[in-house]
């Protein structure tokens, strides 16, 4: 069946650094999804990917759709400590259910 | 004006005993879910309805049974529980069966269930 592997599984940065969190699927995707998780939440949605080769930016987050609508990542620049949480990429190959990928627990140190 | 929620929160209870988790969503969404997140924060599909109607039941052991009263509601009940369900429960909701598998996903705050 489909599935959606995310590395890294952890990752600690310092405030102010770079974050990127990598998704890949093992069959093409109609469309990609993005989740934040804050410790002690629950998923919420933060954007929708369906174009080959698609990037999206909300202030400092930056997602992008590979041309293959295989893989796709999600760029955080400069981390601040309200970016921690666990980040989880969803994958739909249009007949299928959303397949979510392991998520990446970021933590940022202050 | 909670979106989507479930109750109770939380949930201790001994092994073998019959616990039920609800869900209500107000955003007037067909499609409704319970997910499962083990404690590797690994979340995972078990049921879908669309209203009212079963449509996606990935492997769950039938001691989990689904039961939707109408398209708002989608409760959870579990019986004989074991060691091995304890986690954190979701149910979410999401907009027309058309657009199912493009429409972003509402989750509630989860019923973290741990059994003894």
């Amino acid at each position: 069946g489909q599935q959606v592997m995310q590395i890294p599984q952890y990752q600690h940065v310092q405030e102010g650094e770079d974050f990127t969190t990598y998704c890949n699927s093992s069959t093409t995707l109609s469309n990609i999804q993005w989740y934040k998780q804050r410790p002690g939440g629950h998923p919420v949605f933060l954007i929708q990917l369906v174009k080959s080769g698609e990037v999206k930016k909300q202030k400092r987050l930056t997602f992008q759709f590979g041309e293959a609508k295989k893989n796709s990542s999600l760029h955080i620049t400069a981390t601040q400590t309200t970016d921690v949480g666990t980040y989880f990429c969803a994958g739909s190959s249009g007949n299928t259910p959303l397949v979510f990928g392991k998520g990446t627990r970021l933590s940022v140190i202050a | 004006d909670t979106a989507v929620s479930q109750t109770p929160k939380y949930l201790v209870t001994q092994m073998g005993n019959d616990k039920s988790i609800k869900c209500e969503q107000n955003l007037g969404h067909d499609t409704m879910y319970w997910y499962k997140q083990d404690s590797k924060k690994f979340l995972k599909i078990m049921f879908s309805y669309n209203n009212k109607e079963l449509i996606i039941n990935e492997t769950v052991p039938n001691r989990f049974s689904p039961k939707s009263p109408d398209k708002a509601h989608l409760n959870l009940h579990i019986n004989s529980l074991e060691l091995g369900d304890s986690a954190v429960y979701f149910c979410a909701s999401s907009q027309a069966r058309s657009r199912l598998y493009n429409s972003p996903l509402h989750f509630g705050n989860g019923t973290r269930l741990t059994v003894t």
